[in-house]
């Protein structure tokens, strides 16, 4: 186990409603990264978070936010949502020292938007 | 062209075979890079991490080839046990997010 952690495992949501996922990260990392991952392709990088502050963002929406908090745990909110939203969304959490540093992820949460 | 590129697959391998993947990073910046797998409806998990001089874990070889912008992953005898998808990952050294390829799917059959 990785010991990152992941709330909900699944979700079903209508077009249009709001969602919010969590992260706990693992002992001693201080670096959160969210992804969205669509069936049949690799995870698309949404943002990090690094020590409360936002960190890099790829190319999603304003309608996709977060937050670290002082614990280094972490929400992804999606407000608005429509149905290409629908995918597993992972959480990795990392120890910002040094470009090596590996990522582990959570199991993910399986988001279906109808 | 994307930033991290995989040949999709499948391969289709018996148990016992040799297959090797390639992946290719258009970022000469980059890094460090990385093998992880990842199992059906699965988190993916760090399989290896691949350094210059190349590296072995058991069965699995990596190597990179910094000049032609390319990593690659051997597996030797095949299990069934390794069928998943392999992803690529790069991260560039002015910057703490990795980028994953799409990732190979491989099927080792009996």
């Amino acid at each position: 186990e990785t010991g990152v952690t992941q709330s909900p495992t699944h979700l079903i949501k209508t077009r249009g409603q709001q969602v919010t996922l969590r992260c706990s990260s693992q002992s001693g990392h201080n670096t959160v990264s969210w992804y969205q991952q669509a069936l049949g392709q690799g995870p698309q990088f949404i943002f990090q978070y690094y020590r409360e502050e936002e960190n890099g963002r790829g190319n999603f929406p304003p309608r996709f936010s977060g937050l670290q908090f002082p614990n280094y745990s972490s929400e992804l909110n999606v407000n608005a949502l429509e149905l290409d939203d629908s995918a597993l969304y992972l959480c990795a959490s990392s120890q910002k020292q040094g470009v090596r540093t590996e990522a582990f992820f959570g199991q993910g949460t399986r988001l279906t938007v109808v | 062209r994307k930033e991290v590129e995989q040949d999709p697959g499948p391969f289709n391998v018996p148990e016992g075979a040799t297959v090797a993947f390639n992946c290719t990073y258009s970022n000469s910046a980059s890094q460090s890079f990385f093998w992880y797998r990842q199992d059906c409806r699965k988190e993916p998990k760090l399989l290896m991490s691949v350094y210059s001089s190349g590296n072995e874990d058991g069965r699995f070889t990596a190597q990179l080839n910094r000049a032609s912008q390319y990593i690659s992953l051997l597996i030797r005898d095949s299990k069934l046990s390794d069928s998943a998808t392999y992803l690529c990952v790069v991260r560039s050294g002015g910057s703490y997010i990795p980028t994953f390829g799409r990732g190979t799917s491989l099927i080792v059959h009996p």
